[in-house]
Order: C-alpha cells, then structure tokens, then sequence
C-alpha cells in the first residue's frame, strides 16, 4: 500500500514570513495525484492545491506553491507571506490509478503563525 | 450547490452500544468515502461507495460497515462500540470521473466513547 509520510508535526511561522511543509511518499505507481489538505479548528477539510504527477511544473495557487520532486517522491508545500489565517493543520496527500477513489493521507503538520 | 453534510455533529454513547452516522454527499457527487481521524494516527480510511456498491475497504474490523442509497446518501454504522472508537468521522464526496479527483469534505461527527 502507498504510503505517507510528514516528518513535521508541529511547524510555527511569523506572520509575512515564508514556510515550507515537507511530505514524502512510497509508490510504485508512476501515474498518480498529490494533494496538500488544510484543517482549520473548525474542522472544515479544505483543498490547498494539487499536483498531477505526470506534470513537471509546479503547482501554483495564490501564495501557495508546491516542490514536486518525483524521482526522490518528495512534495513540500511552500506558503509565502503566512498569514494568521493561515495556521491549520496540512494534510499530504496522495491519490494513484490503482486505488480507485482511495486517498492516503500523512499524519499531518500543525502550522502556527505568529503574529 | 450546497456543501458535503454530516449528521449528527456530535454523538456520545458507551461501550457496547452502536451508532449510525450520515452522510449527504454534494449533489451530482456519486461516490463517498468515510475516513476515522484521531490525534497522532491522521486520517484513517474506512471504506469508498460508488452507485450503492463498496469499491474499496480499509483496515477495519467488521464492526465497522457502511452503505449507500440510490440518491448517494451514505450511512456508516458502528456496533459494539469501543474506547478506542473515539474519533472524529469524517466523510468526502468526489466525482469520480474528475480527473483530478479531489476530494470534498464534511465538517464531521465528533464520537465519543464513555
């Protein structure tokens, strides 16, 4: 089974600074979709953004982008200019042909950001 | 177009018991997904219904169950419930021909175990 992995459970950022989530991931799938989730304390389960595997460019929303790296299976979320809105905890996660409508999530990061 | 509804939001019950939560996906959204979130372990996958029929299963015991109906409203049931069930429930709604697949998500059902 995929599987995924974020190394940070807890990250901080001041606010107007830049951030970068880590997330790794195991498949034999060359075919395949990366996701970053954000889960304010309400609870609400949000798209970020998204990232097919098959496109080498990045995936670009707002100040959100992503560092597709497919050879090292690697898929950090950079957040520019954080704003205090912005503190959530992110999912990773990763969505292949394979596995019909099943997504596989990381454990998570808590982003806080300090005003 | 209304978002993905979750009923009841919050739900306590004691061990032994059973517990039914719903799901009300998207209109036009056919399949549903159900994910267990608790502290440390992230999300949890459940079980995946498309057109009333299970495609995919997660690492659950039996006690765990789900079906949907013909206007894709899922239903997943609990029985003999445990401590250990205490989670926030989640439930997401996706197109399934969308070829990004992203997932829609409820605000969830906190369930409580005592």
């Amino acid at each position: 089974a995929q599987t995924v992995t974020q190394s940070q459970p807890e990250m901080s950022v001041q606010e107007a600074e830049t951030v970068t989530l880590s997330c790794t991931y195991d498949t034999s799938e060359s075919d395949y979709y990366l996701f970053w989730y954000k889960q304010p304390p309400s609870r609400q389960m949000i798209l970020v953004i998204r990232q097919e595997a098959y496109k080498q460019q990045n995936a670009t929303e707002n100040r959100f982008s992503v560092n597709f790296q497919k050879a090292a299976k690697s898929f950090s979320l950079k957040i520019s200019d954080s704003q205090l809105g912005d503190a959530a905890m992110y999912f990773c996660a990763y969505r292949g042909p394979n596995t019909g409508n099943q997504f596989y999530f990381g454990t998570g990061t808590s982003l806080t950001v300090i005003p | 177009k209304a978002g993905v509804t979750q009923t009841p939001r919050y739900l306590i019950k004691t061990r032994g018991q059973q517990v039914t939560l719903s799901c009300s996906p998207i209109s036009g959204h056919r399949s549903v997904s159900w994910y267990q979130q608790t502290p440390g372990q992230g999300l949890q996958f459940l079980f995946e219904y498309f057109s009333e029929t299970q495609r995919n299963k997660g690492n659950f015991p039996g006690r765990f169950s789900g079906r949907q109906f013909s206007n894709s409203r899922s239903e997943m049931n609990v029985s003999t419930l445990e401590l250990g069930d205490s989670a926030l429930y989640l439930c997401a709604s996706s197109l399934v021909a969308a070829a990004l697949g992203e997932q829609f998500f409820g605000p969830g059902t906190r369930l409580t175990v005592l």
